[in-house]
C-alpha cells in the first residue's frame, strides 16, 4: 500500500511565521497535491505538482507557495502565517486512485 | 470549474436506520465520481467510486449511483451502526485537460448514530 506521511499531527505557529508543511510519499507518484479542510467548506486545493519542479495553483492558493526537489516530497509554505491559515492540511498523491495524509493541523496564534 | 453541492449536515441517526446523503454535482465531460470518510482523528478513505454513468459503487454497505441524468450521486446505507459515525465528502474528478485529476469537494456532511 501507498504511505503518505505527513511530518506533523499538530503544530501551533505564531502570526507572521514562516511555516513549511512537510509531504512524504513512498511510492514514485508523479501527481501530488495539497488541501486545506474547513468546517463547512470541506477541502478546497490550494496547490498541486505533476512533476518535479512542477506546480500549479488550485483554487486557494493566495498566501502559500509549494516546493518539490525530489519526486517524493512534497512542501507546502506559509511565507507569513496569518490566523486565517489556522485550518487542518492535508496532502494527496494520486495514481489509479487517491492516497491522503492522515492531515496537520496548524493553528496560527 | 467544477462544484458539488452536498446535504447539508449534521445528521443524526438511531443504530439501524437508514441513511441518504445527498450529492449533486457540475462538471465538464465525463468526470469520476467519490464518496470519502473520514473517522475522528483520521485522514480522508476512500469509501466507494464510480466512473460512469449508471455505475453503481460500493463498500460496507454504503452504495451510491453514478446518475448523469440528474447529476446526482447520493450516499444511501440500509442500516448504519455507530461505528459509521464519521464525515463524509462526496468528490468529483475529471481525469482529461490540464486538471491532472483534481478532486473538487463537497462541503461534507458530519454523521452521528447513536445506539
Amino acid at each position: 500500500d501507498v504511505k503518505v506521511t505527513q511530518s506533523s499531527r499538530y503544530l501551533v505557529k505564531r502570526t507572521g511565521e514562516k511555516v513549511f508543511l512537510e509531504c512524504v510519499q513512498d511510492m514514485d507518484h508523479e501527481n501530488m497535491f495539497w488541501y486545506r479542510q474547513d468546517p463547512g467548506l470541506g477541502l478546497r486545493l490550494i496547490y498541486f505538482s505533476y512533476d518535479v519542479k512542477m506546480k500549479e495553483k488550485g483554487d486557494i492558493p493566495e498566501g502559500y507557495s509549494v516546493s518539490r526537489e525530489k519526486k517524493e516530497r512534497f512542501s507546502l509554505i506559509l511565507e507569513s502565517a496569518s490566523t486565517n491559515q489556522t485550518s487542518m492540511y492535508l496532502c494527496a498523491t494520486l495514481l489509479y486512485g487517491y492516497t491522503f495524509g492522515s492531515g496537520t493541523r496548524l493553528t496560527v496564534v | 470549474g467544477d462544484s458539488v453541492t452536498q446535504m447539508e449536515g449534521p445528521v443524526t441517526l438511531s443504530e439501524e436506520a437508514f441513511l441518504t446523503i445527498n450529492c449533486t454535482y457540475t462538471a465538464t465531460g465525463y468526470p469520476s465520481l467519490f464518496w470519502y470518510v473520514q473517522y475522528p482523528g483520521e485522514g480522508l478513505q476512500l469509501l466507494l467510486k464510480a466512473t460512469k454513468a449508471d455505475d453503481k459503487g460500493s463498500n460496507k454497505g454504503f452504495e451510491a449511483t453514478y446518475r448523469k441524468e440528474t447529476t446526482s450521486f447520493h450516499l444511501e446505507k440500509g442500516s448504519v451502526q455507530v461505528s459509521d459515525s464519521a464525515v463524509y465528502f462526496c468528490a468529483v474528478a475529471n481525469a482529461g485537460g490540464t486538471s491532472y485529476g483534481k478532486l473538487t469537494f463537497g462541503q461534507g456532511t458530519i454523521l452521528t448514530v447513536h445506539p
